[in-house]
């Protein structure tokens, strides 16, 4: 199994609302990633988890939340978002991080904030 | 400035045809280089993996070089089908970090 799921596959909220965005991986990879992507354009890292631990924090706004329950699942927690911040989410996981192992991507979620 | 620059932007071939997608790159140290191919709003494939050492690699009817001297990399997509419609994407990995080029979108028409 090489698959990385991500639910919900679109989601249209308010700049008040709260919601989140969910991965899940079950390949046994300890390292998984947040992408944000907008049109035409290619990812953006937003955070790395490895181990289960926040590695990477690429500067990201504090309305972007990530968690990381247990190892096969990784959350990224929306509140007061923005509607630049309408974009592909992309979710993706490695053996281990670092930038020797390919990073197997899920299939994003198209969120669109109103 | 990007350190992974990809061109043509887009291009358009016929059903059939061969096509070749160039990545230049300015990442080091250099660790690997990726090609990856997404389709419209979906999350991107890894195709094909190079290290230092290696010059080429296939994948079915896709086929990536490598020259780790001059920081060039192409792919090349032989008898093009319909389903090769998307972009594609040069990742070139250094230390830690994942640097993307912008991709090259192909359109295959029939």
């Amino acid at each position: 199994d090489t698959e990385v799921t991500q639910t919900p596959k679109h989601l249209v909220m308010g700049m008040t609302n709260k919601k989140s965005l969910k991965c899940e991986q079950h390949m046994g990879h300890r390292a998984m990633y947040w992408y944000k992507q907008k049109a035409k354009k290619p990812p953006e890292l937003m955070f790395v988890y490895s181990y289960e631990k926040l590695s990477i924090n690429e500067s990201v706004p504090s309305r972007f939340s990530p968690e990381c329950p247990n190892s096969s699942l990784l959350n990224l927690h929306l509140h007061a978002l923005q509607p630049e911040d309408s974009a592909l989410y992309l979710c993706a996981s490695s053996q281990v991080s670092g930038t020797t192992d390919t990073q197997y991507f899920g299939p994003g979620t198209r969120l669109t904030v109103l | 400035k990007n350190q992974v620059e990809q061109s043509p932007q887009s291009l358009i071939i016929l059903e059939g045809k061969n096509c070749t997608l160039q990545c230049n790159y300015t990442v080091s140290p250099f660790s690997n280089l990726r090609w990856y191919k997404q389709d419209t709003g979906r999350g991107p494939v890894s195709l094909t993996i190079m290290t230092f050492s290696e010059n080429t690699k296939s994948n079915g009817r896709y086929t990536a070089t490598l020259d780790a001297d001059t920081k060039q990399s192409s792919l090349h997509i032989t008898a093009s089908q319909l389903s090769d419609s998307a972009s594609y994407i040069c990742v070139v990995s250094a230390v830690y970090k994942l640097s993307f080029g912008a991709g090259t979108t192909v359109t295959v028409r029939a």
